[in-house]
């Protein structure tokens, strides 16, 4: 079955605490991307990778870091975490001239 | 990367047809227009997309004029399960980079009544 997975779904952790969030698709698609989505404030993308090791910031990308050495992962870094990246985070993925993304189930973290 | 404009809110009830209308005034040659639905909690879905006049598909159409200004998704009898957020998005190719970014709106919040 084509999907994106994420893990973990669900985080709880303390300030400064390095955390890595897993994402990781099956479709060979060369487009990866991590999205934060609060309340009243939609869904930002924060990075985007076009291909293996090309990765650039989206919209917000402070406090966090990406890498994408396999076409099929791209982890999102929080080095110092810290309460105001307490969020809702998607991982979505598509072909390099579609425009169609396909998402994960969503990660939702808790920095305390 | 265009900017989009669309109603914060709709109500309807069981049965009939919703449609949500997107502006886009600063769509691109090049854009398509593709429309997303989200669930609470859950990653957004892909409904439809077009570039121009009308696309039909298994549960949406989608109604694109001439000047491609504007356009508008079109949800049939719709049900109390059709009730969630919608999003229009135009093109996510950064001319200037060449770069993938994608620009959410804040979406149009359907409430299908019993």
């Amino acid at each position: 079955e084509a999907q994106v997975t994420q893990n973990p779904r669900y985080l709880i952790t303390v300030t400064g605490k390095k955390l890595t969030v897993t994402c990781s698709q099956n479709m060979n698609h060369e487009y990866m991307s991590w999205y934060r989505q609060d309340p009243g404030l939609g869904l930002r993308q924060i990075y985007y990778s076009m291909n293996v090791e090309v990765t650039d910031k989206g919209d917000v990308p402070e406090g966090y870091k990406v890498s994408r050495k396999e076409k099929r992962n791209f982890p999102l870094i929080l080095e110092s975490p810290s309460p105001n990246q307490t969020s809702l985070y998607f991982c979505a993925s598509r072909r390099q001239y579609q425009e169609t993304q396909y998402f994960g189930p969503g990660t939702r973290l808790l920095v305390l | 990367l265009a900017k989009t404009t669309q109603p914060i809110s709709m109500d309807s009830y069981e049965g009939q047809e919703v449609n949500i209308t997107c502006s886009h005034n600063n769509i691109a040659t090049n854009d398509y227009i593709t429309w997303y639905q989200q669930f609470p909690s859950q990653g957004p879905r892909f409904i439809i997309q077009g570039y121009k006049t009308k696309v039909t598909n298994e549960v949406a159409s989608l109604f694109i004029p001439a000047d491609r200004k504007s356009s508008t998704l079109s949800l049939p009898r719709v049900s109390l399960s059709d009730t969630a957020v919608y999003y229009c998005l135009v093109g996510d190719t950064d001319l200037n980079t060449g770069g993938f970014k994608t620009i959410f709106g804040a979406g149009t919040r359907l409430f299908v009544k019993a």
